[in-house]
């Protein structure tokens, strides 16, 4: 079946612009969730999604949002991008969701943001 | 507040030695250990849980929970097995990384 699918896989954006990060998941699961990833601080958790509910968040900023759509499908947008926002923005895909006895979380390739 | 350990940033093995990548946690519920690798411009994908006891591609771990470790070893390490190795904690409500291990593997 089919794997975890990113898009975009790499974009440059410039400060003080927006992105939006597009996720499909693996089908059947309904958890979707988002880490980002930097040399610097590793890998950090931005949100959960189940069932098109904002479950659980991190501790980024507002900038950082996100969505998930009826066919499990998610977004999530940064706005007013800074310098620091450059990373590997990585989504997962589960059946119950991170944390859950038994669950495995499946992830993408990863959406490489450069902010200049 | 759970939080996982991997002491070496990076850790330089000959092939066919013997190789131990170190994870520590620290959590007041019962823990549930993944250790996930990830290849130069590959995925991030799962290598094993605790919960399988299962030996993938040569590699083991076992959960100690008295020295709340899950320590990955293989007795003959490949030139193949050079990778990024995440250890991570599954708490809910997401996995908890520690910050990774380089392994290189020389011939």
């Amino acid at each position: 079946k089919a794997g975890v699918t990113q898009t975009p896989r790499y974009l440059i954006k410039t400060r003080g612009q927006q992105v939006t990060l597009s996720c499909s998941p693996i089908s059947g699961h309904r958890s979707v969730s988002w880490y980002q990833q930097t040399p610097g601080q590793g890998l950090q958790f931005l949100f959960e999604y189940f069932s098109e509910t904002q479950r659980n968040k991190g501790n980024f900023p507002g900038r950082f949002s996100g969505r998930q759509f009826s066919n499990s499908r998610s977004e999530m947008n940064v706005s007013t991008l800074e310098l620091g926002d450059s990373a590997l923005y990585l989504c997962a895909s589960s059946l119950a969701g991170g944390g859950q006895t038994g669950n495995t979380i499946y992830f993408g390739e990863g959406s490489w943001l450069t902010v200049v | 507040a759970q939080r996982v350990t991997q002491p070496e940033k990076l850790l330089s093995v000959f092939k066919g030695a013997p190789v131990e990548l170190k994870c520590n946690y620290s959590y007041s519920g019962s823990p549930e250990l993944f250790w996930y690798v990830q290849y130069s411009r590959q995925r991030l994908q799962l290598l094993l849980r605790h919960i399988s006891r299962e030996s993938i591609k040569g590699f083991t771990a076992d959960l100690n929970k008295g020295e709340t470790s899950f320590h990955l070893k293989k007795p003959f390490a490949q030139e193949e097995d050079s990778a990024m190795y995440y250890c991570a904690l599954a708490a809910r409500p997401m996995l908890t990384f520690g910050g990774g291990t380089r392994l290189m593997v020389k011939p």
